[in-house]
């Protein structure tokens, strides 16, 4: 099975703006609404940041906001914080049943 | 407030079957709303979908792994269970459980909540 897209390595200053991408196909991203995107720092579980293309679940900044474009999901942090420094996936929903997981992107707050 | 946590062994040989239980605390298992999940992560690696189970036993499973792999639940216990048989290094993960909230009855296709996380080895 192969992984959504990602870029390997984001970055930005403190209080800039970055945008991640996950690039899928019509047979997940491009056609369902269940975009989900994870954050995870080093040695612990991933954490739900975004669920169904924008929703975010309680607790979560409203710094953190997603969207969808075609074959294209992304995540866009706003008033990047070295708290947000993290590893971050994206999943999708894909037919034939089953879930298919972005092959991560690391933010680095410089 | 609910909790989950892994729990097996953390050395499997190849060829073996790599088995892991789920302890659901602070809610029951037996909702009519949820799933529960199980993902891994190799070592520096990426994140893996295996597969989710519904209370009355309802799978759905990776196709990549469903020929090796056998999710159950164990109401009276609290608990959900992950089997892998056939196991080589490649098996070799971090395993996840968690949880899939439903979606109008049916699946939500993501976890809002995940256990710590348990390491499994595949060694001789």
């Amino acid at each position: 099975q192969s992984a959504l897209t990602q870029p390997a390595s984001v970055s930005g200053s403190p209080g800039q703006s970055i945008t991640i991408s996950c690039t899928g196909t019509s047979s997940d991203i491009g056609d369902y609404n269940y975009v989900s995107w994870y954050q995870q720092h080093p040695g612990t579980a991933p954490k739900l940041v975004i669920y169904e293309i924008s929703n975010r679940p309680p607790g979560i900044s409203n710094r953190f906001s997603g969207s969808k474009s075609g074959n294209t999901a992304s995540l866009t942090i706003s008033g990047l914080q070295t708290e947000d420094e993290a590893d971050y996936y994206c999943s999708s929903y894909r037919s034939s049943v089953t879930v298919i997981f972005g092959t991560g992107t690391k933010v680095t707050v410089l | 407030q609910l909790q989950l946590q892994e729990s097996g062994p953390g050395l499997v040989k190849p060829s073996e079957t790599l088995s892991l239980t789920c302890t659901v605390s602070g809610g029951s298992i037996s909702s009519r709303t949820y799933y529960w999940g199980w993902i891994r992560q190799p070592p520096g690696k990426g994140l893996e979908w295996i597969g989710i189970v519904f209370y009355n036993g309802v799978t759905f499973y990776n196709p990549s792994l469903k020929s090796r792999l056998t999710i159950s639940v164990d109401t009276s216990k609290n608990q959900f269970s992950l089997n892998l048989n056939s196991v080589t290094a490649a098996d070799t993960a971090v395993y996840y459980c968690a949880r899939d909230p439903g979606h109008y009855g049916g699946r939500a296709w993501y976890f809002d909540l995940w256990g710590r996380g348990t390491l499994v080895t595949v060694s001789s």
